[in-house]
């Protein structure tokens, strides 16, 4: 099956600073990654589509500034969180679609981001 | 839009039990897919089984069954044989059918537990 890596699995880092967060595709090639994120006890929360060569669509209510999205290969998608906060400490996942495979999408084992 | 709901939060099951989780959806479109996924402790996103809506045939895959009624927008997932690594988190999912690319729409997750 497809498989979908995602770099660091976690990351504690202070208050103000910024962190990248990869995505990648293995074993197969993805135009269209999506982010997303959840909270504990909760369902995941679509973030943004990111599209290889072109820009990230955000979904109503996130901060484009905020989170950053670059698709620059059709393995590797990159989220990074600005100037995080406590409040942006939260389970990050991405998914990669296979078109070769009834566009499903395959998830990466997320990222647990902690903000101190 | 479309909606996702899952009214059952939690869900026990004695093993080798059967248990069927629930899932209603909401939408316009006539052509779709369906999905259930499972989450198990290790947070990664395992895809359990899918649904094309224009195929009236229900999924089947080993343990796991669906029972779609398109016309009452119901999609529920039967796990026969319950066993103790199907303990997990079931996210019911919607997606349009399209040629390239769309998101998923999540409900809210069922919490499986299954006792010995």
């Amino acid at each position: 099956g497809a498989v979908v890596s995602q770099h660091p699995s976690w990351v504690i880092c202070k208050s103000g600073t910024s962190v990248k967060i990869e995505c990648r595709s293995l074993d197969f090639q993805a135009t269209t990654m999506f982010w997303y994120r959840q909270f504990p006890k909760q369902s995941l929360m679509l973030m943004a589509t990111s599209n290889e060569g072109s820009k990230a669509t955000y979904e109503q209510g996130v901060e484009k500034d905020k989170f950053l999205i670059n698709h620059a290969s059709l393995t590797l998608s990159t989220l990074t969180v600005t100037s995080a906060h406590p409040e942006d400490s939260s389970f990050y996942i991405c998914s990669a679609l296979n078109g070769e495979a009834y566009n499903e999408q395959f998830f990466g084992p997320g990222t647990r981001l902690t903000v101190l | 839009a479309q909606t996702v709901t899952q009214s059952q939060p939690e869900m026990s099951v004695q093993e080798a039990e059967t248990v069927t989780l629930s899932c209603t959806y909401d939408t316009s479109e006539s052509n779709y897919y369906l999905f259930w996924y499972k989450q198990p402790p290790s947070r990664q996103m395992i895809l359990v089984i899918r649904q094309e809506a224009y195929k009236q045939q229900n999924a089947t895959e080993n343990r796991f069954s669906v029972n779609f009624q398109k016309a009452a927008k119901s999609f529920s997932l039967k796990i026969s044989d319950s066993q103790l690594g199907d303990t997990a988190m079931y996210f019911c999912a919607f997606m349009k059918h399209r040629l390239n690319t769309d998101k998923l729409i999540f409900g809210t997750g069922t919490r499986l537990q299954v006792f010995p």
